[in-house]
């Protein structure tokens, strides 16, 4: 079946630090979304893109639609503690079904 | 505005009893989603509801789940007989109606932890 490969697979960075995640994937997407989920709690949506080629930014993120429709990234710039937490791409396939990748898990040392 | 409810939040029994999750989804979204999370992975796709017909229940383990939205509102997980591949945290969530772009923003809530033992 479809499958998206988020990668890294985890990050430690320090506070003020950039940060970049992407997903990638054989099949081609319909749309994006980054979602970031707290310990506990269910996914947030963060950023959603709709367009190959978007680039759109949310306060201190940054997600792209790639050229391809197969792949996506997301940049945090300037780290804060709050940041932490599991960072989960999502697209829409063709036939409309929405796939999660593995996720990112980001720790923000201060 | 309410978010999307769910309860109960934490869930223990053991491997053969039952089980089931309620949700009430965003007033006014149309479409609702049940997915299961398991500890370290993304979330899958068990059902979605379009209203109160099914669109895709391709991944619902038939045997042992079933999922019901009767009223096109609140909808309700089982799982009978529970197995101990199935403690995850099952995630409902909802997006609004329409053909557009914001259809496309799927509304999660906390969701209920189960620990099958």
């Amino acid at each position: 079946g479809q499958q998206l490969n988020q990668s890294p697979q985890s990050m430690f960075i320090q506070e003020g630090e950039d940060v970049s995640m992407n997903c990638t994937s054989s099949s081609i997407f319909n749309t994006w979304l980054w979602y970031k989920q707290d310990p506990g709690e269910g996914p947030v949506l963060l950023i959603a893109l709709y367009k190959a080629g978007e680039l759109t930014s949310n306060g201190r993120l940054t997600a792209q639609f790639g050229i391809t429709r197969k792949d996506s990234f997301l940049n945090i710039s300037a780290s804060i503690p709050s940041d932490v937490g599991i960072y989960f791409c999502a697209g829409h396939t063709i036939s409309g079904k929405l796939i999660f990748g593995q996720g990112t898990t980001l720790q923000v040392k201060p | 505005e309410a978010g999307v409810a769910q309860s109960p939040r934490y869930k223990i029994i053991e491997k053969r009893q039952s089980v089931a999750f309620w949700c009430n989804p965003i007033s006014g979204h149309a479409t609702l989603y049940w997915y299961q999370q398991i500890l370290g992975q993304g979330p899958k796709l068990l059902i979605q509801f379009q209203n109160n017909g099914v669109v895709d229940d391709s991944q619902l383990p038939k045997d042992r789940f079933s999922a019901e939205r009767l009223k096109g509102v609140d909808s309700t997980l089982k799982i009978q007989p529970a197995k101990l591949e199935d403690s995850a945290v099952y995630l409902c969530a909802s997006s609004p109606p329409g053909q557009g772009a914001l259809s496309t923003r799927l509304f999660f809530g906390e969701g209920s932890r189960l620990t099958v033992l």
